[in-house]
């Protein structure tokens, strides 16, 4: 099981900050993924960490992003720097055995707004 | 704009077959396996459909998926009003490095 928790609420410019934290299984031999979905739009991958440390991020997010693993609290995190409005959306965390096989448990997600 | 093309939306009424098409390319779908996902207003996705054909545990029979080069279908045959959703495609692509979604369509049984 997979929980996000963080503010809800981000003003424009800061930096947006998202904990999830994994409930029911070890946190090693996954891949930990974010994935945003604005509303009314289609999701958007962010990127995800290995247990190892090893990372991938989008292209377009990723001077701005990034995902780090606190294995002893079983919770892995999402920094977004110099946010938008464009920014807003709904925040999921999600897990993979793989780096590219399927997402198959997610979180409930978070809405976060960025406004001024 | 998505880097997987789906159409926005899909019809049908109770009992009928319906597809639903995804297109990519040679660096996603065309090497990559290829997940649907089902979305409910308010929920998160949820997986429907992994490595091409395979369906999780619990997602009836009536959900299928197909690959072909460089494009994939969900076909959802005996429609029911339940099946009224947002559905997604998604593969990995080696040219980003990461993953990537179809902008989704919106399925609507009559």
């Amino acid at each position: 099981q997979l929980q996000e928790s963080g503010p809800g609420l981000v003003k424009t410019s800061e930096t947006l900050s998202l904990t999830c934290t994994v409930s029911g299984g070890a946190i090693s031999s996954y891949w930990w993924n974010w994935v945003r979905q604005p509303p009314g739009k289609g999701p958007e991958w962010i990127g995800h960490i290995y247990f190892s440390g090893s990372t991938n991020y989008n292209p377009s997010l990723k001077s701005r992003v990034t995902i780090s693993l606190a294995p002893s609290k079983s919770q892995f995190s999402l920094t977004l720097s110099s946010v938008t409005a464009a920014d807003t959306a709904v925040y999921y965390c999600a897990s993979s055995n793989y780096y590219d096989s399927k997402l198959d448990y997610w979180g409930q997600g978070a809405l976060v707004t960025v406004s001024s | 704009q998505s880097v997987l093309t789906q159409p926005p939306s899909a019809s049908g009424t109770p009992g009928q077959t319906v597809t639903i098409s995804c297109s990519g390319s040679s660096s996603n779908i065309g090497i990559k396996s290829v997940n649907w996902y089902q979305q409910f207003p308010g929920t998160a996705p949820q997986l429907l459909i992994y490595r091409n054909i395979h369906r999780p545990s619990g997602v009836p029979d009536r959900f299928s998926g197909s690959k072909s080069g460089t494009s994939a279908s969900l076909a959802i045959s005996g429609l029911q009003s339940e099946d009224e959703a947002v559905y997604y495609c998604a593969a990995w692509d080696d040219s980003l490095n990461g993953r990537v979604f179809g902008g989704g369509t919106k399925l609507t049984v009559l």
